[in-house]
């Protein structure tokens, strides 16, 4: 039972590369959501998803695209990297309210 | 809006010492509560949670919490400081109308003195 696997675990980008974040959960979890993580401001939430193939915006959507096409995966997309997207990034899933598991972290540089 | 205020970006005890982290939430609705910690360059690992059952929580490494309604406060304690202690430690809350939106406090790093 791995639970929540992101990669890659580390990845550099320039300016304006484009990148899928990996997001993957064995527990059969309806609710899935990334978060980015920065000095200072905690965790913050950017998109969410309720169950395959329904997502919703987050407090900071600008700049990233998701979809939910299986109830396992929960792929984040940057489009076109800008230095303001380094940060650590976090995947979480859950089955209700109770409890959240959350993947180990990415963190993005953007040169 | 739904919101959790941790005081204190930055807290440093002694060794053997009480610690005291503070968290205080805005909901309308009962929330659940949840203390993550976070050790350097790792994952977050949960702590301990309240989900309307008992007001005091006990979690792991001898950590505790209190549910105040009355204060919306939910401050994590532990009576005696360790040097392994030292991490960040994360206040947050699943809001009632979705599981999937956790909201965090900001997080406050905690410093152990020998």
């Amino acid at each position: 039972n791995a639970g929540v696997t992101q990669t890659p675990k580390f990845q550099v980008l320039k300016t304006g590369q484009s990148m899928t974040l990996q997001c993957a959960q064995d527990m059969n979890h309806e609710y899935m959501s990334w978060y980015r993580q920065d000095p200072g401001m905690g965790l913050r939430l950017i998109h969410y998803s309720v169950g395959a193939g329904i997502t919703d915006q987050g407090e900071v959507p600008n700049g990233y695209n998701v979809s939910r096409s299986t109830t396992e995966d929960f792929p984040l997309r940057l489009l076109s990297a800008a230095p303001s997207q380094t940060s650590v990034y976090f995947c979480a899933s859950s089955r209700d309210r109770s409890e959240a598991f959350f993947g180990q972290g990415t963190r993005l540089t953007v040169v | 809006a739904q919101s959790v205020t941790q005081l204190g970006s930055h807290v440093s005890v002694s060794e053997g010492a009480l610690v005291l982290l503070r968290c205080n939430y805005s909901s309308s609705v009962p929330p659940y509560l949840f203390w993550y910690v976070q050790y350097p360059n790792q994952g977050l690992q949960l702590l301990l949670k309240y989900t309307s059952a008992a007001t005091l929580v006990k979690g792991i490494n001898g950590f505790e919490a209190e549910f105040k309604k009355s204060e919306t406060s939910f401050h994590l304690t532990k009576p005696s400081a360790h040097m392994s202690d030292a991490a960040e430690y994360f206040c947050a809350v699943i809001l009632y109308s979705s599981a999937s939106k956790i909201i965090f406090g900001s997080g406050t790093r905690l410093s152990i003195r020998p």
